[in-house]
Formats: structure tokens, sequence, C-alpha cells
């Protein structure tokens, strides 16, 4: 049973544009909403995160949009570049645990 | 700081062979996690470690086993390879404390089983 389901499975966008990558998750005890970013042949590294007190964070380019009811969160860039040509994961974990439930992956391309 | 590091990058065993994947991290960080990740299917926590002598099993420990001697590292061992665990596999520490669950990961180590 996938507990966070990731679309769409690759993305492709023009240079400027605007990346939206959305996760839905099913188990209303996660608490804590992270995106890491990949770059072919590196390990994950944490992007942006959230927590379901806020219906939105920012950081630079970066922004999740979070909906509790609907339980589905959303990685949006802005003013997309060519370096954020990666694979995009979104995570989900349950309060009071350390363990990650990832979704499986976007990999984006930004086209010059 | 090295941060999380891993060895070997490459390796090929044959059906049978075992190996010991090893990781270290130099963050003083608590927690620390063995993934694997296969084309489209996202990560998957193979087992993970919240201290020093304590390990418990993640999504997909099957084959798979673990020790944790010291706060630094973290081996992965593989008995009796199989080609279902050709895969990528990502070596992971956390701090536990704070309002911060950031996990940092290793580089990697590509494993083929032939």
């Amino acid at each position: 049973q996938q507990q966070v389901k990731q679309s769409p499975q690759s993305l492709i966008v023009q240079k400027g544009g605007i990346s939206i990558i959305n996760c839905a998750y099913e188990n209303t005890a996660f608490d804590y909403f992270p995106w890491y970013q990949q770059f072919p042949g590196k390990g994950p590294a944490l992007l942006i995160a959230i927590r379901p007190d806020v219906s939105e964070k920012k950081e630079g380019r970066f922004t999740i949009s979070f909906n509790k009811s609907a339980k589905q969160f959303s990685l949006h860039i802005m003013d997309s570049q060519p370096g954020d040509s990666a694979t995009y994961f979104c995570a989900a974990a349950q309060g009071g645990s350390e363990k990650l439930v990832f979704g499986k992956g976007t990999k984006l391309t930004v086209n010059p | 700081n090295a941060g999380v590091t891993q060895t070997p990058k490459f390796r090929i065993l044959k059906i049978g062979q075992s190996m010991t994947l090893q990781c270290t991290q130099d963050m003083n960080h608590n927690y620390m996690y063995w993934y694997r990740q296969d084309p489209g299917m996202g990560l998957k926590l193979i087992y993970y470690s919240v201290g020093a002598g304590i390990t418990d099993k993640g999504e997909v420990p099957n084959g798979y086993n673990v020790s944790r001697s010291t706060t630094e590292d973290f081996p992965l061992r593989l008995e009796l390879a199989a080609p279902s665990q050709t895969s990528v596999y990502f070596c992971a520490s956390s701090y536990r404390g704070g309002s911060s669950y950031e996990q940092y990961f290793g580089p990697g180590t590509r494993l083929t089983v032939t």
C-alpha cells in the first residue's frame, strides 16, 4: 500500500516557467512533509519542508502548498532554471517517528 | 565535516556471494538509516537505528542485516546476494531533537548482482 502518491512521474518545463509537482497522502497522523532534491549520481538532499499548521511555505523560488483537508501537498518551482533539472521526492513522517515515507519521485527537466 | 560517507561506490556481486556496505557519519547524529532506490520506485527503508546497539526493520528488510556498534558506523550486510538486490543503496543520518527531521544522505553505492 503506497502511503504517499506522487505525480507526475516526469515533467518538462521551459526555462522561466513554473514547475508543479503534487503529492497525496493517506495517513492523517503524518505531521511533517519534506521535499528532497536529487541530482544524478548523488544522494537526495532536503529542499524544503512543511508542517500541517501552515498552508504555505516559501523559500526563494520554491514553495510548498499544503491542503490538510484534501490530504495533498505540492511543490511549486517559480522561474524554473536548467539547474533545477533533477528528481524530486515528496515524503511524509508521523509525529514522534524519524521514519520517512517517500513518493516515487518526479524527474524534472528544464529546457533552456 | 565529511558528512555521510559510503563505500564502495560501485560493486558487482555474483549470485550467492556476500558483502558489507559501509556507512560512516561524522555529525554525531544518533539516527541512521539504510534505503534502497530502484528506478521509478522512490526510496524504500531497509533498516534504521536510533542509537548505538539499537536497530529495527524498515519496509524491506529481507535479505539484509545491520549492526550499530558505534554512533558513527552503520554497516549493511548482504548475505547470499540475489538479482533482486540489484539497486542503489543510500545511507542517511539525522539528529533526533528540535523540530527538524532532516536526513542527510550519503552518495550511494550502486550494486549489481548477476
